[in-house]
């Protein structure tokens, strides 16, 4: 089973609220990974755990906010965002970050802010 | 510095003819390739990965890719397009430096008409 979930599929929240995303897979992956994507536009890289360690930040503002808190789960917490921040969040995972690995994806948040 | 380069924004073909989505890749050290595709607010799928081996690569739904060294290529065909195959297709190569980052190309988006 090469399943990745995310949850919600949709939200909406305004530039004072506070909300989070979160992603699961029962694959036994030890790297997981944030992506931002734009409509019509390759996925960019925000974040990425390795064995549960933040081992890239991308220079995300700090209004992002991620968590590991085990090999299975990881958090996006989300306060003050802008409108520019309204786009398809992914997750994925691979078995080792440590080696060149095919990532899977989830299906994505679509995050809109007012 | 690695990149990936997809040099068509579209690609029109219409079904039952074979189709080709060009990806050309420049990388320090082995390169590692994947294409996957992305439907209407869905998540990344994976298709195939060249990793080493055999220079032509089966995938998914029919899929296959032919890895050129000295062309430095990766494109990616079918040889009988079905409508159900338009979609967003990305290429990506293993960022050289880090084996648990990918660097995705601009993506080419595939229609197939019927």
């Amino acid at each position: 089973d090469t399943e990745v979930t995310q949850t919600p599929k949709h939200l909406v929240m305004g530039m004072t609220n506070k909300k989070s995303l979160k992603c699961e897979q029962h694959m036994g992956h030890r790297a997981m990974y944030w992506y931002k994507q734009k409509a019509k536009k390759p996925p960019e890289l925000m974040f990425v755990y390795s064995y549960e360690k933040l081992s890239i930040n991308e220079s995300v503002p700090s209004r992002f906010s991620p968590e590991c808190p085990n090999s299975s789960l990881l958090n996006l917490h989300l306060h003050a965002l802008q409108p520019e921040d309204s786009a398809l969040y992914l997750c994925a995972s691979n078995l080792d970050g440590m080696k060149p690995d095919t990532q899977y994806f989830g299906p994505g948040t679509r995050l809109t802010v007012l | 510095a690695q990149s990936v380069a997809q040099p068509e924004d579209q690609v029109n073909v219409a079904e039952g003819n074979p189709l080709t989505v060009k990806c050309t890749y420049s990388v320090s050290g082995n390169p590692y390739l994947f294409w996957y595709v992305q439907y209407p607010n869905r998540g990344l799928q994976f298709l195939l990965k060249y990793i080493t081996g055999d220079n032509l690569v089966k995938g998914s739904y029919g899929f296959e890719a032919e890895f050129n060294k000295s062309q430095t290529s990766f494109h990616l065909k079918k040889p009988s397009a079905l409508v159900s195959d338009s979609a967003l297709y990305f290429c990506a190569v293993r960022d050289g430096n880090r084996d648990d980052k990918i660097i995705f190309g601009k993506g080419t988006r595939l229609h197939i008409l019927p």
